[in-house]
């Protein structure tokens, strides 16, 4: 069971909008930067979205990133048939031992 | 443009040790804080390690489930980031990704398999 809590799966039909959510504590999300990753079938990880709500250049503006206390959210909005991954979000838990957390991801299906 | 190359996975048996590399290229590895991470068949992602750049100190930390037995080392003048794996258990089965690390992971390697089976 991951510290980072995301729902194991969302759906939703071509074109129209998910968001899918991590919620954390305190000491990870509430004090430091979240950041999304984008992993398609079989291959490495990518980053999507980086401290809260930036977006690394040449990720489209569909893609969007918030945070509020201690959570955080990532959108997608216009889906296509490209998106469906899996999505995973991170931060450091600066608690004693100062680590890195996953959440630990969610399934994104386009219908 | 930004290269992380990893090598060195294979299949090991339990209790025994394997090293991996990852080769570095298109950035100043020297500068650059560097990662760890795995992912197990079917799972998700975990982070394994990470080490700071020798100015800020070039040291190492390490996920609970490795500590002790995993060792991240560097070595600037061949942009190269190593983990050293010892007494490996079946649950370290995974594939292992070297990834830059900002307040982020900003890029990260195709990844090689370690297996650890009898």
């Amino acid at each position: 069971q991951s510290v980072l809590t995301q729902p194991p799966s969302v759906s939703a039909a071509p074109g129209q909008k998910v968001t899918i959510s991590c919620s954390g504590s305190s000491s990870n999300i509430g004090n430091n930067y979240v950041s999304w990753y984008q992993q398609l079938p079989g291959t490495a990880p990518k980053l999507l979205i980086y401290d809260n709500n930036q977006r690394p250049s040449g990720i489209p503006d569909r893609f969007s990133g918030s945070k509020s206390g201690t959570s955080a959210t990532l959108g997608i909005t216009g889906l296509q048939a490209g998106d469906e991954a899996d999505y995973y979000c991170g931060t450091w838990d600066s608690s004693l031992n100062n680590y890195w957390l996953f959440g630990g991801g969610t399934k994104l299906t386009v219908l | 443009e930004v290269q992380l190359v990893e090598s060195g996975g294979g299949l090991v048996k339990p209790g025994g040790a394997l090293r991996l590399s990852c080769a570095a290229s298109g950035f100043t590895f020297s500068d650059a804080w560097m990662s760890w991470v795995r992912q197990a068949p079917g799972k998700g992602l975990e982070w394994v390690g990470r080490i700071t750049s020798k100015s800020d100190g070039g040291a190492a930390d390490y996920a609970a489930p490795v500590k002790g037995r995993f060792t991240i080392s560097r070595d600037d003048s061949e942009n190269t980031l190593y983990l050293e794996m010892d007494s490996l258990k079946s649950e370290d089965t995974a594939v292992y990704y070297c990834t830059r690390q900002l307040t982020r992971f900003d890029y990260w390697g195709q990844g090689t398999l370690v297996t650890v089976s009898s």
